[in-house]
């Protein structure tokens, strides 16, 4: 099955700096992307995701880039502010004959300081 | 338009007893999917189904753990003889049929072993 991995654990920058967040997954048939965001004690939100057939998507200071040939995905978040503090995770998912099982990495922690 | 809801939000019980945990998909919703998020780790896949039928269940544990979807009300996921180990949060997520984007989780049930 698939395999997620993702680095770091823990990131800290400070407010205005960016963030970059790294996955590689395992399974060259997978075909689509999502992250997701964490507060504490609340749930997963869906902040972007991007297919393999684009290498490169933008949402205002949040980007995902895709490299398919060497399997692995990067979040970008740029001009980081306090309220980007949470924990980030990666996802995989291969085509199946229908839904969507997504396979996520550990999770990055993220801390934007003052 | 309501959302993904699951209750009870939190859940403790003692070493032994049952815990069942509720799902209501958004309308229009027939695919339900659960996961488990142990504390300070990801999202594992559990079980995937649709109306009366179990899609994917390669990620429920092979004892005490069963999950079902009838034809009338909210998915149930329900743990029998619980342990400590089966402290965790539970989400669930749901999808029409054929979806291949990403979802949204319900708040979860944050299940205490006592």
């Amino acid at each position: 099955g698939e395999n997620v991995e993702q680095h770091p654990s823990t990131l800290s920058v400070q407010e205005g700096d960016s963030a970059v967040i790294k996955c590689t997954y395992s399974d060259s048939a997978s075909n689509y992307f999502p992250w997701y965001k964490q507060e504490l004690g609340k749930r997963p939100q869906l902040i972007i995701d991007i297919r393999s057939n684009v290498g490169e998507k933008k949402d205002q200071r949040i980007a995902v880039t895709l490299n398919k040939t060497a399997k692995h995905f990067s979040l970008h978040i740029t001009e980081t502010q306090p309220e980007d503090s949470a924990v980030y995770f990666c996802a995989a998912t291969p085509p199946t004959g229908g839904g969507n099982k997504l396979t996520f990495g550990t999770g990055t922690q993220l801390k934007v300081e003052l | 338009n309501a959302g993904v809801m699951q209750n009870p939000r939190h859940l403790v019980r003692r070493r032994g007893q049952e815990a069942r945990l509720r799902c209501s998909p958004m309308k229009g919703h027939s695919h339900v999917y659960w996961y488990r998020q142990l504390p300070e780790e990801g999202l594992k896949f559990m079980v995937y189904l649709q109306k009366e039928n179990i899609i994917d269940e390669s990620g429920m544990p092979k004892e005490r753990f069963s999950a079902e979807f009838p034809k009338e009300g909210p998915s149930i996921l329900r743990i029998q003889q619980v342990v400590r180990g089966d402290s965790a949060a539970y989400f669930c997520a749901s999808s029409p049929p054929g979806w291949v984007y990403g979802y949204t989780f319900g708040s979860g049930t944050r299940l205490t072993v006592v």
